[in-house]
């Protein structure tokens, strides 16, 4: 079945900087990479998701891209600010597969004033 | 916004009592779906459920856990004889359609047993 790592397992960044974080994933039948912040005692909320038809999507300071050769995915966030502080889990999922989610282990993202 | 609700939000067992865990999908979705999160681990995926059965299930999910979609709005994970390590939190999810990949969550429910 799939695997997903995501590394680093925690990121400090100065509020203004960039973060990336970054994920492998094993099954190449996955064919859709969400990416998923989570606020303390919270649901996982959707910021961003990819295709494996595309190489690079961008949303505002949220950008994501996936090199399906090395089966490989990353997250960008630019000009952080505090409240991008929460936990990242990127996943992986074919959509042949009743759209079931295999999660990385969770990046854990503070962003420092 | 239409959202996933769960409920209860805490719920506290004795080990060894059955416990049921309600979601309400959002009401157009087809596809539904229940995660479990230990704390301070990733999120797992449990069972997935379309067309009023069981698409397909993870190693965790063996015969201690059972879902049922009762009236077409609610989906419930029941979990027929809880253990210690079965404290955590459920989500449930659902998503629109096949074609329409986002999976919406729910706020979750914390399930502590004690």
């Amino acid at each position: 079945g799939e695997n997903v790592e995501q590394h680093p397992s925690t990121l400090s960044v100065q509020e203004g900087d960039s973060a990336v974080i970054k994920c492998t994933y094993s099954d190449s039948a996955s064919n859709y990479f969400p990416w998923y912040k989570q606020e303390l005692g919270k649901r996982p909320q959707l910021i961003i998701d990819i295709r494996s038809n595309v190489g690079e999507k961008k949303d505002q300071r949220i950008a994501v891209t996936l090199n399906k050769t090395a089966k490989h995915f990353s997250l960008h966030i630019t000009e952080t600010q505090p409240e991008d502080s929460a936990v990242y889990f990127c996943a992986a999922c074919s959509t042949d597969s009743w759209g079931k989610l295999q999660f990385g282990a969770g990046t854990q993202v503070v962003v420092t004033p | 916004e239409p959202e996933v609700t769960q409920t209860p939000s805490h719920q506290v067992t004795q080990m060894g009592q059955e416990v049921i865990l309600r979601c309400v999908p959002i009401s157009n979705h087809l596809y539904f779906y229940w995660y479990r999160q230990i704390l301070g681990q990733k999120v797992e995926f449990l069972v997935s459920f379309y067309n009023n059965e069981i698409s397909e299930k993870s190693e965790i999910f063996d015969d201690q856990f059972s879902v049922e979609r009762p009236d077409g709005s609610n989906f419930t994970l029941k979990i027929r004889s809880t253990k210690l390590e079965d404290s955590a939190m459920y989500f449930c999810a659902s998503r629109l359609s096949y074609l329409n990949t986002e999976a919406f969550f729910g706020q979750g429910t914390r399930l502590t047993v004690v």
